[in-house]
């Protein structure tokens, strides 16, 4: 049972143009989201977080949305850069059990200049 | 600030042998966790140790397990391994208290082989 999916595999923007990454999750338990970048042969690098109690969260060229009814969220990157192209994974986690993350599957974006 | 580091970064194991994993966290850090990553099935949770408690643990067979000692450096094991134990192991460590913040810091893995 994949509680957080993230359902489009791959994703090709151009230079400049904005990047979204879509995730949705079934397990209502869930009070914090993450998103992490993994270029190959490294470690995921922690991106962005939200809380349950919010909608938005931004940070720099990064924001995620939170749509709790929907148990969805989304990466916003404005705008993307060729730095950018990693594969970008989310997660889910119930803040009060500690550090167990639940990932998505990924998706690998790619920023064509 | 040093960062994550595992050890051995490759390793080539046969069947039915045993495996240990180590790991030292960022200095400061008292959780640490395991994951592992595979193409088809991803980054799946192992367990997580705080304090030297295991504080979560994921869906794996007892032949997984894992300790943590007081310098907060974590090890893993994996016992009888298996062909489907090919992997890249993932440790992170992460600051914080009893409340996970869910921003880890990740090493850059091992790399098991099991031929």
């Amino acid at each position: 049972d994949q509680q957080v999916k993230q359902n489009s595999p791959s994703l090709s923007v151009q230079e400049g143009r904005i990047s979204i990454l879509n995730c949705d999750y079934t397990n209502s338990m869930f009070d914090y989201f993450l998103w992490y970048k993994k270029y190959p042969a490294e470690g995921p690098t922690f991106l962005i977080s939200i809380s349950s109690i919010k909608d938005k969260n931004e940070d720099g060229r990064f924001t995620v949305f939170l749509n709790k009814s929907a148990k969805h969220l989304s990466l916003h990157i404005v705008p993307s850069q060729p730095g950018d192209s990693a594969v970008y994974f989310c997660a889910a986690s119930v803040r009060a059990a500690g550090n167990k993350l639940t990932f998505g599957g990924g998706t690998r974006v790619l920023v064509k200049p | 600030k040093a960062g994550v580091t595992q050890t051995p970064r490759y390793l080539i194991k046969t069947r039915g042998q045993q495996v240990t994993l180590s790991c030292s966290p960022i200095s400061g850090h008292r959780s640490v966790s395991w994951y592992q990553q595979t193409p088809g099935q991803g980054l799946q949770f192992l367990f997580e140790y705080f304090s030297e408690t295991q504080r979560n643990k994921g869906n794996f067979p007892g032949r997984f397990s894992g300790r943590q000692f007081s310098n907060s450096r974590s090890e893993m094991n994996v016992s009888t391994l298996e062909l489907g134990d090919s992997a890249l192991y993932l440790c992170a460590s992460s600051s914080g208290g009893q409340a996970g913040t869910g921003e880890l810091f990740f090493g850059e893995g091992s790399r098991l082989t099991v031929l």
